[in-house]
């Protein structure tokens, strides 16, 4: 099966920086996804990290480790705006040969000032 | 914009109803998928879906169903309805099977009381 940990939660401070951790299992690996979700929201899709390295997205960036099965979410100049609960997902091969995604529990991060 | 709909934000349901959950996307995508979100648990895939009339078991599927029957709508079916079933629904879709973004809809709080 599929399986993913990551912190339940994490306090930061206004615009300094954040990582958000996550180690997965899966077999077939694809990629691995971070998603942001603020309270009452809906999920909405940040980055996908298919190779090895560094993804930059403006304040945001994700790393991927294929042989240690981890990765992270790195979040710069926090904002206030910031708080959210932060999901990775990993994209993998199941039974049947189906590709499927699973998400973590979640990580709630709260900016503070 | 792509657009994922669910019929209903808020529900509330007697134990041993059927209840159906309908969700409908405008951007033609091939994957749609039904997640429940509970506190601490994270995304718990339910049901998805590649293609019309086609169906997989999800990580959690025991007491629902579901129907494809159109491209852009996918039903979550709850054949007789418990209060562990209580939870926030969420339905998302994605462009096909390669495509590494899903988009969500804003989810549907159903009780069962």
């Amino acid at each position: 099966g599929q399986s993913l940990e990551q912190p339940s939660e994490v306090t930061a401070v206004e615009g300094a920086i954040v990582q958000i951790n996550c180690t997965y299992q899966t077999s077939g690996f694809y990629g691995l996804s971070w998603y942001q979700q603020h309270d009452g929201g809906a999920p909405t899709f940040l980055s996908y990290n298919a190779l090895d390295g560094l993804e930059e997205t403006g304040r945001f960036s994700s790393f991927l480790s294929r042989s240690d099965s981890y990765g992270y979410l790195l979040l710069q100049e926090l904002q206030m705006k910031d708080s959210a609960s932060y999901f990775c997902a990993v994209r993998g091969v199941v039974d049947g040969g189906y590709q499927k995604v699973t998400f973590g529990t979640g990580t709630k991060l709260q900016v503070i000032p | 914009d792509v657009k994922v709909t669910q019929s209903s934000r808020y529900l509330v349901k007697r134990t041993g109803e059927k209840v159906f959950l309908e969700c409908v996307q405008d951007m033609d995508h091939e994957n749609m998928f039904w997640y429940r979100q509970d506190p601490g648990l994270g995304l718990r895939l339910i049901y998805f879906s590649y293609d019309v009339k086609m169906k997989e078991k999800g990580d959690i599927p025991e007491g629902y169903s579901v129907s494809r029957e159109k491209k852009e709508r996918f039903s979550l079916i709850l054949e007789s309805a418990s209060t562990n079933q209580t939870s926030m629904y969420l339905c998302a879709s994605s462009l096909s099977v390669g495509n590494t973004e899903a988009f969500f809809g804003q989810g549907t709080r159903l009780t069962v009381v």
